[in-house]
């Protein structure tokens, strides 16, 4: 069945990369994408990436996907304190009626 | 700026009570959805709505219900509240662009019931 998978934490400095995986089954899915969630709150789409593109910058972040090994990653350089929430990915299911997430990746950082 | 509102950002019930979340958004999108988020378990969609009067069952619609008579307002409803409906209730909304559905959440609300 559709799956969406990713690591569950991930703790790094204050000024360095963060890099958040994700795996998902669905290789027809259109969009992919990168929710963020802080405490308390609820989830803030960052960005979100077409399936016929391998990058996407957008200032800090950059989302890379590989197709092939239907992988999805997103790179958060000079990583802050503020960047500390839960990160989800989703992509759309089968149907195309709704997003699949996974469970999130709590991001942890320390200054 | 998308807007989505919930009508109760912390909520407290007894077992037993019927329980009415509301949500509402601006901006006229057809696509409106329930979730429930509990720790390591992620988001699981409830229901959701693609039109006025009209709605899907989710991955886990026991022991709720969902009304939508207007299409800015989407209400879950327990008609019944049990413990283990105790969760952070999420609601979201999208229009249906071609080929994509980027969903707009509301800020949650946390319902324990007693």
């Amino acid at each position: 069945g559709e799956d969406v998978e990713q690591s569950l934490f991930l703790s790094v400095r204050e000024g360095d990369s963060s890099v958040i995986n994700c795996t998902y089954t669905d290789s027809s899915s259109t969009y992919l994408y990168w929710y963020k969630q802080e405490p308390g709150a609820g989830l803030q789409l960052l960005t979100y990436i077409f399936s016929n593109m391998d990058m996407k910058q957008d200032q800090r972040l950059t989302v890379l996907l590989n197709k092939k090994d239907k992988h999805l990653s997103l790179r958060i350089a000079d990583t802050q304190t503020g960047d500390s929430a839960i990160y989800f990915c989703a992509e759309n299911n089968q149907a195309g009626t709704a997003l699949i997430f996974g469970k999130g990746t709590t991001l942890s950082v320390s200054s | 700026d998308v807007k989505v509102t919930q009508s109760s950002r912390y909520l407290v019930k007894r077992t037993g009570e019927k329980v009415f979340l509301e949500c509402v958004q601006d901006m006229d999108h057809e696509n409106m959805f329930w979730y429930r988020q509990d720790p390591g378990l992620g988001l699981r969609l409830i229901y959701f709505s693609y039109d006025v009067k009209m709605k899907e069952k989710g991955d886990i619609p026991e022991g709720y219900s969902v009304s939508r008579e207007k299409k800015e307002r989407f209400s879950l409803i327990l008609e019944s509240a049990s413990t283990n409906q105790t969760s952070m209730y999420l609601c979201a909304s999208s229009h249906r662009q071609r080929g994509t559905d980027t969903q707009y959440f509301g800020p949650g609300t946390r319902l324990t019931v007693l």
